[in-house]
């Protein structure tokens, strides 16, 4: 079973910085990554899948790097609405598994 | 527009049992698969599995094998989870999920509250 570790567990960063979540995977997983968002109360949202490509109506301040077992997601100017739990997903395509990290908060400093 | 609509809260007995549906609308239903993901309380995600909305066939994660049953009505786009001999641990809100657009969980439902409480 593949394991996806997310760091740090919770990200403080001001309005307008920049912030960079992390998620790595026990084995690789190629491309196989997807970015969600998560606000309270609310469904997850699906940010990034295939390790970079944004998801339809996500914005450009998000982007997504990396391949095998290191990857990255990077909003490059916090607007007050990105304030949530971030959470990493491997997909294999098959079988088809999916696994989710354990989250990142992302919180006001 | 392509959406997803769970079935409202529930409120269980332990050893009861529940059965949450997911309404599919705005795309073929037995296209694409539909996952299942349960999230306990100030907890994170867990994917529960998935079933094959062309075949009805289900696959469940390590965790959700036993009490956990994932099926399908085609005629009325929807897919049912039901859980039996309910516990306390069950608490969780579930949520549907669907890979419509991408090879991840694009569209989701709204999640279903199951609260189990003597």
């Amino acid at each position: 079973e593949i394991v996806m570790t997310q760091s740090p567990a919770t990200l403080s960063v001001s309005p307008g910085e920049r912030a960079t979540l992390s998620c790595r995977a026990s084995q690789s997983v190629s491309s196989n990554l997807a970015w969600y968002q998560q606000k309270p109360g609310q469904a997850p949202r699906l940010l990034i899948y295939g390790a970079s490509t944004r998801a339809t109506g996500i914005p450009a301040r998000f982007s997504g790097s990396g391949s095998g077992t290191e990857f990255t997601l990077t909003i490059s100017s916090l607007q007050s609405e990105d304030f949530a739990v971030y959470y990493c997903q491997q997909y294999n395509n098959w079988p088809p598994t999916w696994t989710f990290g354990q989250g990142t908060k992302v919180e006001i400093k | 527009q392509v959406q997803l609509v769970q079935s409202g809260s529930e409120l269980k007995k332990p050893g009861a049992s529940v059965k949450v549906s997911c309404k599919a609308s705005g795309y073929t239903f037995t296209s694409y698969a539909m996952n299942w993901v349960r999230q306990a309380p100030g907890q994170g995600l867990e994917w529960m599995g998935w079933i094959n909305t062309n075949t009805g066939n289900p696959t469940y994660a390590q965790g959700f094998t036993g009490r956990f049953v994932f099926s399908l009505d085609t005629s009325v786009s929807t897919a049912y989870l039901q859980i039996s001999s309910l516990k306390a641990e069950d608490t969780a809100v579930y949520y549907c999920a669907g890979l419509v657009a991408s090879d991840a969980f694009d569209i989701w439902g709204q999640g279903t509250m199951v609260t189990v409480s003597s």
